[in-house]
């Protein structure tokens, strides 16, 4: 069975900064890789997706999240972040191109300092 | 595009009752629909997979007696907590794949909260 860690519960970040977001995947196969936003009130919304080709992956927002397939990581990152980007990530793996359903992590609660 | 609905967006009910929440894909059409789970600060865990026209599949040790799932339409896929009891307070969030397409991004629900008195 997958599985995903994101070995960090909180991260306190100065607005300006830049940020990594890290996760971690165990699959047999080759995964299928996402990352997520959640905000208060807010449904979950797709920051960038990961399915096969080049390893660094765009999203919205100025994200973007690398794939090592050495490392089964797939961390987030973004060059300097803004207030607005306080919010909980999330980082899944899906099975059969993500036409299952996703397996998370427990989540990375994202502070940002001003 | 590829707005998901939910209704209600919080309910409060009393311990025993059903309560039915409903999940709308409002600008596509979904033929598989999905069904989180979500503790507070914990992560979403999978509950079963929607399909429309057909009975859904339930993730291991999800009670499907328990957890209605009706998926009638492309467009909307409800799901009936039945016998409400304290311990099934939660965020139930769902989520819908666009038919057809080739990757199976999902597109999710603003979720619905559940408190069960």
């Amino acid at each position: 069975a997958q599985s995903v860690t994101q070995p960090d519960i909180h991260i306190t970040v100065s607005e300006g900064a830049s940020l990594e977001l890290r996760c971690n995947y165990s699959y047999g196969a080759t995964p299928y890789l996402f990352w997520y936003v959640q905000s208060p009130g807010q449904g979950l919304q797709l920051l960038l997706k990961y399915f096969s080709g080049d390893t660094l992956v765009q999203g919205i927002k100025g994200f973007e999240a690398e794939f090592k397939r050495s490392q089964s990581s797939f961390n987030l990152r973004k060059p300097s972040v803004h207030w607005s980007d306080a919010a909980e990530y999330f980082c899944a793996v899906g099975r059969l191109g993500g036409a299952d359903g996703l397996t998370f992590g427990k989540g990375t609660h994202l502070i940002i300092q001003p | 595009g590829a707005v998901v609905s939910q209704h209600p967006s919080w309910v409060i009910c009393k311990s025993g009752t059903s309560v039915k929440i409903e999940c709308r894909s409002l600008d596509f059409q979904a033929t598989t629909m999905f069904w989180y789970r979500q503790f507070p600060k914990q992560s979403l865990m999978l509950m079963a997979t929607s399909n429309e026209g057909s009975k859904a599949t339930y993730e291991q040790g999800v009670e499907k007696d328990k957890f209605l799932i009706n998926h009638a339409s492309l467009t909307l896929s409800t799901l009936t907590v039945t016998s409400a009891h304290p311990e099934d307070s939660s965020f139930y969030i769902c989520s819908a794949r666009v038919a057809g397409a080739s990757h199976g991004e999902q597109f999710f629900g603003p979720g619905t909260r559940l408190t069960v008195l």
